[in-house]
């Protein structure tokens, strides 16, 4: 069974950094992008960016380059999403997904990780 | 912000047929980039439920349908039943952004 099962829940105060994980597991992790979304609490779904765990290869959405950084351990077939100084404005739950499909451009999100609830508060 | 704009919310009586619209432009929908289509049941991660305008995977019932045209796309949800209320979502590529977009998000719910 393909799966992806992500790291628990953290509680961190503004300014603080945090690297939350990504284990794939059941297909070969090096042959597919993994990417990262954000869901604030009661909003909508927010393509944050992918990678590219053979060569580590990864794109950004304009509206997260920058504020994150995206990697990959393929020798743990672990994906990570990394903040250096959160803000209370990062207070959300995120999701990694697979991406499957003939091409990035005609590609879709399956399966989802868990999900995490990152929580920024003093 | 999204770029593909979606109802808030759709309802129906169980067994109606309630449809979902998500409308798009030129450097996405129009642009002949598929679309794919997502359930969130509440306090669950999204599912995926249609993958490149009318496919279903595996497991996914056939009251399930999805179509494309021009610079939008439909789910279409036909005997409609309790177990669908949750919130729906439809997903492409924006050349423009050369990224993922998704709607705005529509909550169906079962009167």
């Amino acid at each position: 069974e393909v799966q992806l099962v992500q790291s628990g829940a953290e509680v961190k105060k503004p300014g603080e950094s945090l690297k939350i994980s990504c284990k794939g597991s059941g297909y070969s992790f090096t042959n597919y992008w993994i990417g990262w979304v954000r869901q604030m609490p009661g909003k909508g779904l927010e393509w944050m960016g992918i990678i590219y765990p053979r060569d580590s290869d990864t794109r950004y959405s304009p509206s997260f380059q920058g504020q994150v950084s995206i990697s990959a351990d393929k020798s743990i077939s672990t994906a990570y999403l990394q903040w250096s100084s959160l803000k209370a404005s990062d207070t959300a739950m995120y999701y990694c997904a697979r991406l499957s499909g003939s091409g990035i451009a005609w590609s879709w999100f399956d399966p989802w990780g868990q999900g995490m609830l990152v929580t920024v508060s003093s | 912000q999204s770029v593909l704009t979606q109802p808030p919310s759709v309802s129906g009586a169980p067994g109606q047929r309630v449809t979902i619209s998500c409308t798009g432009s030129s450097s996405n929908i129009g642009a002949t980039y598929d679309v794919h289509w997502y359930q969130q049941l509440p306090g669950t991660a999204p599912k995926l439920l249609i993958y490149s305008n009318t496919n279903r995977p595996s497991g996914v019932p056939d009251r399930f349908s999805g179509s494309k045209s021009g610079t939008s796309a439909s789910l279409a949800i036909t005997g409609l039943q309790a177990e669908d209320e949750a919130d729906y979502y439809c997903q492409s590529y924006d050349s423009s952004l050369s990224g993922y977009v998704f709607g705005t998000g529509t909550k169906v719910t079962v009167l």
